[in-house]
Protein backbone atom coordinates (compact mmCIF):
# COMPACT_ATOMS: atom_id res chain seq x y z
CA UNK A 1 0.00 0.00 0.00
CA UNK A 2 1.61 3.02 -0.98
CA UNK A 3 0.91 6.59 0.83
CA UNK A 4 0.07 10.14 0.04
CA UNK A 5 2.89 11.26 -2.50
CA UNK A 6 3.07 14.98 -4.10
CA UNK A 7 5.37 16.64 -6.65
CA UNK A 8 7.42 18.55 -6.92
CA UNK A 9 8.69 18.86 -4.04
CA UNK A 10 9.88 22.39 -4.26
CA UNK A 11 9.61 24.96 -6.75
CA UNK A 12 10.62 28.10 -7.45
CA UNK A 13 7.95 30.64 -9.72
CA UNK A 14 7.80 34.29 -10.38
CA UNK A 15 5.20 36.57 -9.96
CA UNK A 16 2.51 36.15 -12.28
CA UNK A 17 3.10 32.84 -13.20
CA UNK A 18 1.28 29.95 -13.61
CA UNK A 19 2.04 26.93 -11.30
CA UNK A 20 0.16 23.01 -10.87
CA UNK A 21 0.76 20.85 -8.38
CA UNK A 22 0.30 17.22 -8.21
CA UNK A 23 -1.03 14.63 -5.56
CA UNK A 24 -1.63 10.98 -5.97
CA UNK A 25 -3.63 9.49 -3.43
CA UNK A 26 -3.20 6.84 -1.21
CA UNK A 27 -4.63 3.32 -2.84
CA UNK A 28 -8.20 2.94 -2.13
CA UNK A 29 -9.11 6.13 -1.47
CA UNK A 30 -11.63 8.98 -3.22
CA UNK A 31 -11.41 11.91 -1.48
CA UNK A 32 -8.47 14.39 -1.62
CA UNK A 33 -8.31 17.93 0.23
CA UNK A 34 -5.34 20.42 -0.47
CA UNK A 35 -3.94 22.98 2.57
CA UNK A 36 -2.06 25.45 2.30
CA UNK A 37 0.64 26.39 5.29
CA UNK A 38 2.21 29.54 5.07
CA UNK A 39 5.42 29.81 7.21
CA UNK A 40 4.61 30.50 11.18
CA UNK A 41 1.12 29.36 10.42
CA UNK A 42 -1.24 26.32 10.63
CA UNK A 43 -2.62 24.66 7.59
CA UNK A 44 -5.73 26.60 5.96
CA UNK A 45 -8.16 24.54 4.06
CA UNK A 46 -8.35 25.33 -0.11
CA UNK A 47 -10.93 22.66 -1.19
CA UNK A 48 -11.42 19.25 -1.30
CA UNK A 49 -12.37 17.00 -3.75
CA UNK A 50 -14.66 13.85 -3.93
CA UNK A 51 -14.76 11.25 -6.79
CA UNK A 52 -13.98 14.17 -8.97
CA UNK A 53 -16.48 16.84 -8.27
CA UNK A 54 -15.27 19.93 -5.95
CA UNK A 55 -16.91 19.13 -2.62
CA UNK A 56 -16.14 22.20 -0.66
CA UNK A 57 -13.82 25.29 -0.73
CA UNK A 58 -11.67 27.32 1.78
CA UNK A 59 -11.63 31.52 1.48
CA UNK A 60 -9.33 31.55 -1.78
CA UNK A 61 -9.58 33.12 -4.61
CA UNK A 62 -10.98 31.59 -7.71
CA UNK A 63 -7.43 31.71 -9.23
CA UNK A 64 -6.89 28.51 -7.00
CA UNK A 65 -8.59 25.73 -9.07
CA UNK A 66 -8.14 21.72 -8.60
CA UNK A 67 -8.83 18.57 -10.78
CA UNK A 68 -9.52 14.83 -9.25
CA UNK A 69 -8.95 12.62 -12.35
CA UNK A 70 -10.96 9.02 -12.63
CA UNK A 71 -7.64 7.24 -10.64
CA UNK A 72 -8.30 9.97 -7.96
CA UNK A 73 -5.07 11.94 -8.07
CA UNK A 74 -5.54 15.52 -8.46
CA UNK A 75 -3.85 18.57 -9.52
CA UNK A 76 -4.00 22.10 -7.67
CA UNK A 77 -3.58 25.13 -10.16
CA UNK A 78 -2.24 28.77 -9.22
CA UNK A 79 -3.00 31.51 -11.48
CA UNK A 80 -1.50 34.71 -11.72
CA UNK A 81 0.88 33.88 -8.51
CA UNK A 82 1.60 36.33 -6.05
CA UNK A 83 4.20 36.65 -3.48
CA UNK A 84 2.07 35.51 -0.50
CA UNK A 85 1.28 32.22 -2.65
CA UNK A 86 4.96 30.98 -0.89
CA UNK A 87 3.89 28.21 1.07
CA UNK A 88 4.10 24.50 1.77
CA UNK A 89 1.01 23.16 -0.06
CA UNK A 90 -0.33 19.91 1.38
CA UNK A 91 -2.77 17.27 0.32
CA UNK A 92 -4.57 14.84 2.13
CA UNK A 93 -6.46 11.80 1.05
CA UNK A 94 -8.89 9.62 2.54
CA UNK A 95 -12.29 7.47 2.01
CA UNK A 96 -15.15 9.43 1.84
CA UNK A 97 -17.05 7.65 4.01
CA UNK A 98 -14.33 7.09 6.82
CA UNK A 99 -13.28 9.54 9.45
CA UNK A 100 -11.56 12.37 9.43
CA UNK A 101 -8.69 11.03 11.22
CA UNK A 102 -8.19 8.42 8.36
CA UNK A 103 -7.21 11.00 6.36
CA UNK A 104 -3.50 10.84 5.40
CA UNK A 105 -1.02 14.01 4.83
CA UNK A 106 1.25 13.65 2.01
CA UNK A 107 5.03 15.19 2.68
CA UNK A 108 4.28 18.52 0.79
CA UNK A 109 5.27 20.86 -1.82
CA UNK A 110 6.90 23.92 -1.29
CA UNK A 111 6.68 26.96 -3.77
CA UNK A 112 8.39 29.65 -3.13
CA UNK A 113 7.36 33.08 -5.91
CA UNK A 114 9.73 35.59 -6.31
CA UNK B 1 -9.93 34.98 11.76
CA UNK B 2 -8.18 32.21 13.65
CA UNK B 3 -10.74 29.68 15.34
CA UNK B 4 -8.13 27.40 16.31
CA UNK B 5 -5.59 29.12 18.44
CA UNK B 6 -1.80 27.56 19.69
CA UNK B 7 -0.95 30.38 22.05
CA UNK B 8 2.74 29.14 22.67
CA UNK B 9 4.71 28.50 19.40
CA UNK B 10 7.54 26.65 21.14
CA UNK B 11 7.61 24.22 24.77
CA UNK B 12 11.11 22.69 26.36
CA UNK B 13 10.65 19.38 28.56
CA UNK B 14 13.06 17.42 29.80
CA UNK B 15 12.77 13.70 28.80
CA UNK B 16 10.86 11.84 30.95
CA UNK B 17 8.62 14.40 32.41
CA UNK B 18 5.39 15.34 30.89
CA UNK B 19 4.77 17.39 28.20
CA UNK B 20 1.29 19.35 28.23
CA UNK B 21 0.10 21.26 24.86
CA UNK B 22 -2.81 23.74 24.82
CA UNK B 23 -5.58 24.76 22.34
CA UNK B 24 -8.28 27.06 22.55
CA UNK B 25 -11.14 27.76 20.12
CA UNK B 26 -13.55 29.59 19.23
CA UNK B 27 -16.10 28.42 17.30
CA UNK B 28 -19.07 26.97 19.32
CA UNK B 29 -19.66 24.69 16.23
CA UNK B 30 -16.67 22.35 16.69
CA UNK B 31 -17.73 18.97 17.65
CA UNK B 32 -14.67 16.53 16.69
CA UNK B 33 -11.01 17.86 17.69
CA UNK B 34 -7.89 16.02 16.50
CA UNK B 35 -4.01 16.76 17.71
CA UNK B 36 -1.30 15.84 14.55
CA UNK B 37 2.50 15.82 14.97
CA UNK B 38 4.49 17.12 12.13
CA UNK B 39 8.50 16.35 11.59
CA UNK B 40 10.52 18.47 9.37
CA UNK B 41 9.82 17.44 5.21
CA UNK B 42 6.82 15.47 6.26
CA UNK B 43 2.62 15.97 6.17
CA UNK B 44 1.05 15.87 9.68
CA UNK B 45 0.02 12.92 10.85
CA UNK B 46 -3.04 11.79 13.15
CA UNK B 47 -2.08 11.51 16.82
CA UNK B 48 -5.28 11.37 18.97
CA UNK B 49 -8.82 12.81 18.43
CA UNK B 50 -11.36 13.67 20.47
CA UNK B 51 -15.54 14.11 20.14
CA UNK B 52 -17.03 16.54 22.00
CA UNK B 53 -19.44 14.57 23.41
CA UNK B 54 -16.54 13.44 25.96
CA UNK B 55 -13.87 15.26 27.80
CA UNK B 56 -11.03 12.61 27.59
CA UNK B 57 -9.33 10.36 25.61
CA UNK B 58 -6.50 7.89 26.27
CA UNK B 59 -4.10 6.02 23.96
CA UNK B 60 -0.78 5.04 25.38
CA UNK B 61 1.25 7.81 26.59
CA UNK B 62 -0.87 10.59 24.71
CA UNK B 63 -4.04 11.80 26.59
CA UNK B 64 -6.38 14.84 25.13
CA UNK B 65 -8.45 16.21 27.45
CA UNK B 66 -11.39 18.58 26.20
CA UNK B 67 -13.03 21.39 28.27
CA UNK B 68 -16.02 22.53 26.39
CA UNK B 69 -17.18 25.39 28.46
CA UNK B 70 -13.87 26.79 28.55
CA UNK B 71 -13.65 25.59 24.69
CA UNK B 72 -10.43 24.87 25.60
CA UNK B 73 -8.46 21.22 25.08
CA UNK B 74 -4.48 20.14 25.57
CA UNK B 75 -2.88 16.96 25.33
CA UNK B 76 -0.86 15.31 27.61
CA UNK B 77 2.60 13.12 26.33
CA UNK B 78 3.58 11.12 29.49
CA UNK B 79 6.60 10.56 30.00
CA UNK B 80 7.94 12.98 26.90
CA UNK B 81 10.94 11.17 24.87
CA UNK B 82 13.29 12.69 22.50
CA UNK B 83 11.21 10.99 19.79
CA UNK B 84 8.36 13.37 20.59
CA UNK B 85 10.20 16.64 19.33
CA UNK B 86 8.06 17.90 16.28
CA UNK B 87 5.33 20.36 15.55
CA UNK B 88 2.00 19.34 17.34
CA UNK B 89 -0.92 21.01 15.69
CA UNK B 90 -4.78 21.42 17.04
CA UNK B 91 -7.28 21.07 14.23
CA UNK B 92 -10.76 21.07 15.00
CA UNK B 93 -13.77 19.95 12.77
CA UNK B 94 -17.68 20.85 12.36
CA UNK B 95 -18.32 17.91 10.93
CA UNK B 96 -18.92 15.11 13.70
CA UNK B 97 -15.50 14.09 12.38
CA UNK B 98 -16.20 13.10 8.71
CA UNK B 99 -13.48 12.52 6.17
CA UNK B 100 -15.81 14.51 4.17
CA UNK B 101 -15.56 17.96 5.90
CA UNK B 102 -12.63 20.42 6.81
CA UNK B 103 -10.32 20.84 9.54
CA UNK B 104 -9.61 24.02 11.35
CA UNK B 105 -6.09 23.94 12.41
CA UNK B 106 -4.09 26.44 15.02
CA UNK B 107 -0.28 27.35 14.15
CA UNK B 108 1.46 24.67 15.89
CA UNK B 109 3.82 24.88 18.99
CA UNK B 110 7.03 22.89 18.57
CA UNK B 111 7.94 20.67 21.44
CA UNK B 112 11.64 19.65 22.43
CA UNK B 113 12.53 16.79 24.66
CA UNK B 114 15.76 17.11 25.77
CA UNK B 115 17.72 14.54 27.48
Amino acid sequence: ETGVTQSPTHLIKTRGQQVTLRCSSQSGHNTVSWYQQALGQGPQFIFQYYREEENGRGNFPPRFSGLQFPNYSSELNVNALELDDSALYLCASSQGTGGIDTQYFGPGTRLTVL
Amino acid sequence: DQQVKQNSPSLSVQEGRISILNCDYTNSMFDYFLWYKKYPAEGPTFLISISSIKDKNEDGRFTVFLNKSAKHLSLHIVPSQPGDSAVYFCAASVDRGSTLGRLYFGRGTQLTVWP
